[in-house]
């Protein structure tokens, strides 16, 4: 199973841009980036996904790189209400959730 | 809409009981999965079904059974309770696999 790695935890201050990276060298040709996000007691939210190109939406941007190996999150102006654990998975006929990436922002 | 809903909220349980978590949508969406949080982890899937009659395993599927006879329910049995299942769970629901999952507000579970 195509799996990803994601760095345990990260800090950011408040209105500043955050980039969240994942690693998922065995990706397969087929398999899309979803990236949710878990707040505090709630489920998991959808930020964004994508194949190949980098995506933007209202929430954030994904950056895939060429090789399709890694690919990035990118917050443009953290707030304190994006202080979540961000999940980087990948599409392989199930949805494995790592441990993901605990994202602290100071005010 | 209300999405996806999931009934009870919290549920205590003997060691040996019985139950079953409920699930429901009604965005029509064909592809729905369940998946457990124990304290401090990722999510782990337990069973997912692509549409109605169809149903498959995922990473921890012992101690759980599934059905799907509706588009709109997704019922998970717990056949026989033990403590290991003490453990929030979630269900999800999507028009597809590779478009976005929506979760419901989660059960959670305690197993004494």
């Amino acid at each position: 199973d195509a799996k990803t790695t994601q760095p345990n935890s990260m800090e950011s201050n408040e209105e500043e841009p955050v980039h969240l990276p994942c690693n998922h060298s065995t990706i397969s040709g087929t398999d899309y980036i979803h990236w949710y996000r878990q707040l505090p007691s709630q489920g998991p939210e959808y930020v964004i996904h994508g194949l190949t190109s980098n995506v933007n939406n209202r929430m954030a941007s994904l950056a895939i790189a060429e090789d399709r190996k890694s690919s990035t999150l990118i917050l443009h102006r953290a707030t304190l209400r994006d202080a979540a654990v961000y999940y980087c998975i990948l599409r392989a006929n199930d949805m494995r959730f790592g441990a993901g990436t605990r994202l602290t922002v100071k005010p | 809409n209300a999405g996806v809903t999931q009934t009870p909220k919290f549920q205590v349980l003997k060691t040996g009981q019985s139950m079953t978590l409920q699930c429901a949508q009604d965005m029509n969406h064909e592809y729905m999965s369940w998946y457990r949080q124990d304290p401090g982890m990722g999510l782990r899937l337990i069973h997912y079904s692509v549409g109605a009659g169809i149903t498959d395993q995922g990473e921890v599927p012992n101690g759980y059974n599934v059905s799907r006879s509706t588009t709109e329910d997704f019922p998970l049995r717990l056949l026989s309770a033990a403590p290991s299942q003490t453990s929030v769970y979630f269900c999800a629901s999507s028009p597809d696999p590779d478009y976005e999952q929506y979760f419901g507000p989660g059960t959670r579970l305690t197993v004494t």
